[in-house]
């Protein structure tokens, strides 16, 4: 069964600080790798995407991909109150039916102001 | 651009009745959506899978019969909860594969459907 876990939280972070979420994944033939952000009562938004083992970076986000350790993180840089949200990781895989994603079960981050 | 809508926002209903929910990609065409069911403080559990012209193909444990799919168009996706019951109550969101993407896999949800069932 193909895994994505997420330590659950709540990541605690002042304000202005990096926040640095974790994900590792079971299935090594994953390809797409995917942060989302859900506020409480809204749906998840998508905020990063990955593809290559390396650094991605979109303004205060970092992603960061590394296939051999079956890991995959997302930082953020200068964390703002407004961040406060739980974020999802999701893979992706050419073997699954539609190319559907699995969704780890989310990391709760606090930003203090 | 990969806005996805849903419609209603939020329902409520007696049990017994149907509800349809619409997922309409709004600027992508969306061969395959996604239909998912959320219960609070839980995380997201993906119920089925809506492919364009097809049937849809659905999780173990989520009976057909009671979620219907339709996925007639390229921007359209339909769930209907058939003979709804209050521990159907839940939040659906639905999401779409926009293949024009970037990577071609990137998924956008909609905004999410609140049913209450009475």
């Amino acid at each position: 069964q193909k895994e994505v876990e997420q330590n659950s939280g709540p990541l605690s972070v002042p304000e202005g600080a990096i926040a640095s979420l974790n994900c590792t994944y079971s299935d090594r033939g994953s390809q797409s790798f995917f942060w989302y952000r859900q506020y409480s009562g809204k749906s998840p938004e998508l905020i990063m995407f990955i593809y290559s083992n390396g650094d991605k970076e979109d303004g205060r986000f970092t992603a960061q991909l590394n296939k051999a350790s079956q890991y995959v993180s997302l930082l953020i840089r200068d964390s703002q109150p407004s961040d406060s949200a739980t974020y999802l990781c999701a893979v992706g895989s050419p073997n699954n039916a539609g190319n559907m994603l699995t969704f780890g079960g989310g990391t709760r981050l606090m930003v203090k102001p | 651009g990969a806005v996805v809508s849903q419609h209603p926002s939020w329902v409520i209903c007696k049990s017994g009745t149907s509800v349809k929910i619409e997922c309409r990609s709004l600027d992508f065409q969306a061969t395959t959506m996604f239909w998912y069911r959320q219960f609070p403080k839980q995380s997201l559990m993906l119920m089925a899978t809506s492919n364009e012209g097809s049937k849809a193909t659905y999780e173990q444990g989520v009976e057909k019969d009671k979620f219907l799919i339709n996925h007639a168009s390229l921007t359209l996706s339909t769930l209907t909860v058939t003979s709804a019951h209050p521990e159907d109550s839940s939040f659906y969101i639905c999401s779409a594969r926009d293949i024009m993407g970037a990577g071609g896999s990137e998924q956008y949800f909609g905004p999410g459907t609140r049913l209450t069932v009475t």
